[in-house]
């Protein structure tokens, strides 16, 4: 199994909603990672987990809020977002911390109303 | 700052002829870089990776070269094929973080 999975794969959200973005691997990756999207634009470094622990929070906004509850499992808690958030969340494992080659699922298209 | 940088938005090559696509970087820490392929609706997917110690790395009909003294990469698809139409980005690697260029649309025509 060699894939990255995520769900929702679309999600409109008002502005007052809590949210979660989910993602799956059963790769045995000890890396997790989130990035942002935006259209036309090159996917941007939101947080790294190293062995379920957060190891790079890039400045990220305390509206987003990631959590990973087992090394198959990474979560994206959404509260209190801005229309400006709209983009695509992509999801991504590694065998290892540090190494680049990532695995990308195929991403949650979020709608920020 | 842009760390990664890839001037050509898009690129249109015949089918048959090689496709080209450049990438010109100001980070010195980077230890690898990659090349990323993207179709839409989906994500990245992995395409072929060179290690700052090498020049070039090659695995079937594709290859990129590095060029440290310029900070200049480049992937080179031969032949391209319709298949190969797709976004690519390349991204430079330090630490676990990768730092993706702008990606360049890249178009092969039958």
């Amino acid at each position: 199994d060699t894939e990255v999975i995520q769900t929702p794969k679309h999600l409109v959200m008002g502005m007052t909603n809590k949210k979660s973005l989910k993602c799956e691997q059963h790769m045995g990756h000890r890396a997790m990672y989130w990035y942002k999207q935006k259209a036309k634009k090159p996917p941007e470094l939101m947080f790294v987990y190293s062995y379920e622990k957060l190891s790079i929070n890039e400045s990220v906004p305390s509206r987003f809020s990631p959590e990973c509850p087992n090394s198959s499992l990474l979560n994206l808690h959404l509260h209190a977002l801005q229309p400006e958030d709209s983009a695509l969340y992509l999801c991504a494992s590694s065998d290892r911390p540090g190494a680049g080659e990532l695995f990308f699922g195929e991403g949650s298209r979020l709608t920020v109303l | 700052d842009q760390q990664v940088k890839q001037n050509s938005p898009s690129l249109s090559v015949q089918e048959g002829r090689i496709s080209i696509l450049n990438c010109d970087y100001t980070n010195s820490m980077f230890d690898y870089f990659l090349w990323y392929k993207k179709y839409p609706a989906e994500g990245p997917t992995f395409l072929i990776s060179i290690s700052s110690i090498k020049d070039k790395n090659e695995d079937g009909r594709f290859t990129v070269f590095l060029n440290k003294s310029a900070k200049h990469l480049s992937l080179h698809i031969v032949p391209s094929q319709p298949g190969d139409s797709a976004v690519y980005f390349c991204a430079g690697n330090q630490g676990g973080k990768l730092i993706f260029g702008q990606g360049t649309e890249l178009s092969v025509k039958p």
